[in-house]
């Protein structure tokens, strides 16, 4: 079974503030998806990344694929309490069974 | 477009009793997914289906079962209840391959006692 870990578990921080959370497996990525997902909600996707080195923007959000496409980070500038929510990445290992990362709760202070 | 439906949106349900959750998505899409998720927790896939007729096993299959008729439903069921199966249930769609945006359903929140 092929992991995602994603790190830290818990963030919160003050408005303003920039942050940077990480999806990491031992296992190369075929394609990885960042979603966000908000209490009471399903997921929804942020960006899809494919190609090792590729960096994407997203307003205020810099997702980054690793040259060996086996991490990911996601960069939030100036957080806003509107980042709040659960980050997940998900990938899949080249078939067709998705994995979910363990996820990152943000919390941003108003 | 509705998107992807769930029913029910809450359930308590009995240890040993049996229930189905529904699933429908009116995009036409080929892949659709179920997936468990526990209290501040990731999603765990349990089944999923590349199209009508074909369903495979995820990571935590055990104790339900799935079918897929038509592209439109995906319905979950859960034969024999535990309270392991306590959690919020996410059922979600694709179109084309698996890296493909999913949409995800409101989810169905089901509690065993």
């Amino acid at each position: 079974t092929q992991l995602l870990e994603q790190s830290p578990q818990f963030l919160s921080i003050q408005e303003g503030e920039n942050l940077t959370v990480y999806c990491n497996s031992s296992s190369v990525f075929s394609s990885l998806q960042w979603y966000r997902q908000e209490p009471g909600e399903g997921p929804v996707l942020l960006v899809t990344v494919v190609t090792g080195g590729e960096v994407k923007k997203l307003k205020r959000l810099t997702f980054q694929f690793g040259d060996a496409r086996k991490d990911s980070s996601l960069h939030i500038t100036a957080a806003q309490p509107g980042d709040t929510g659960l980050y997940l990445c998900l990938s899949n290992f080249g078939n067709e069974k998705l994995t979910f990362g363990t996820g990152t709760r943000l919390t941003i202070i108003p | 477009n509705a998107g992807v439906t769930q029913t029910p949106k809450f359930r308590i349900l009995k240890i040993g009793q049996s229930m189905t959750l529904q699933c429908t998505q009116d995009m036409n899409h080929n892949y659709m997914y179920w997936y468990r998720q526990d209290p501040g927790m990731g999603l765990k896939l349990i089944y999923y289906s590349v199209g009508a007729g074909i369903t495979d096993k995820g990571e935590v299959p055990n104790g339900y079962n799935v079918s897929r008729s038509t592209t439109e439903d995906f319905p979950l069921r859960l034969e024999l209840a535990a309270p392991s199966q306590t959690s919020v249930y996410f059922c979600a769609s694709s179109y084309g391959s698996p890296v493909g945006e999913q949409f995800f359903g409101p989810g169905t929140r089901l509690t065993v006692l």
